[in-house]
């Protein structure tokens, strides 16, 4: 069974540009989670959507948008981009939303550099 | 609001000696708390959960942690550390929100 995908791998960008990562979810998981990970400060929540909505949102600025298609694939939109942007986005999904004990399952990551 | 703190930003160990991570979580109820490892270029993989029961919680590649409620700690141990557990360890604790809240790493270092 294959896992949580993201694509690109790694993404180029220079201040101001637009940015979107894509995430295709576990087959049969409705949930994905957006997560920041920038040197030295674990892992930062952004974003998590269930079935194509917008369940919760981290303490970002509106510039990190989101949405979920209808086959639970997602994509995070970074609009003007920022130097302190620069960071690994982690897509996560999952089986049981709003159950505490819920897995996460995480994909490799979209390594995002703002020049 | 829920938070974790992992005092320890690095720890060097040599083959085949014993570990613990540390792991303080503050939440005001029962916490469910999660250990996660994170190899270089890698997405995080759960090692171990707990949310109720046995305190001494058993996981993959031979880890395990203890929950203990009174110091308000989850510290991840193993008893023979492999060079291939040099890692990024993440200890996580989940609260009403659903949403996990992350320490922010502890990096193990194995050293031959």
């Amino acid at each position: 069974e294959a896992g949580v995908t993201q694509s690109p791998t790694h993404l180029i960008k220079t201040r101001g540009q637009h940015a979107t990562l894509r995430c295709s979810p576990i087959s049969g998981h409705t949930s994905v989670y957006w997560y920041q990970q920038a040197l030295g400060l674990g892992l930062q929540f952004l974003l998590w959507y269930d079935e194509g909505e917008e369940r919760n949102r981290g303490n970002f600025p509106p510039r990190f948008s989101g949405r979920q298609f209808p086959n639970y694939s997602s994509e995070l939109n970074v609009n003007a981009l920022e130097l302190e942007d620069s960071a690994l986005y982690l897509c996560a999904s999952s089986l049981r939303p709003g159950d505490r004990n819920n897995e996460q399952f995480f994909g490799p990551g979209t390594r995002l550099t703002v020049l | 609001a829920q938070s974790v703190t992992q005092p320890d930003i690095h720890i060097t160990v040599s083959e085949g000696a014993s570990l613990e991570l540390r792991c303080n979580y503050s939440y005001g109820a029962t916490p469910y708390l999660f250990w996660y490892v994170q190899s270089p270029g890698q997405g995080l993989q759960l090692l171990l959960k707990y949310f109720s029961g046995d305190t001494l919680v058993q996981g993959i590649k031979g880890f395990e942690a203890e929950f203990k409620r009174s110091q308000s700690s989850f510290n991840l141990r193993k008893p023979s550390v492999h060079w291939s557990d040099a890692a990024e360890y993440f200890c996580a604790v989940v609260g009403g929100s659903y949403i996990p809240t992350f320490g922010r790493g502890t990096s193990l270092i194995v050293h031959p």
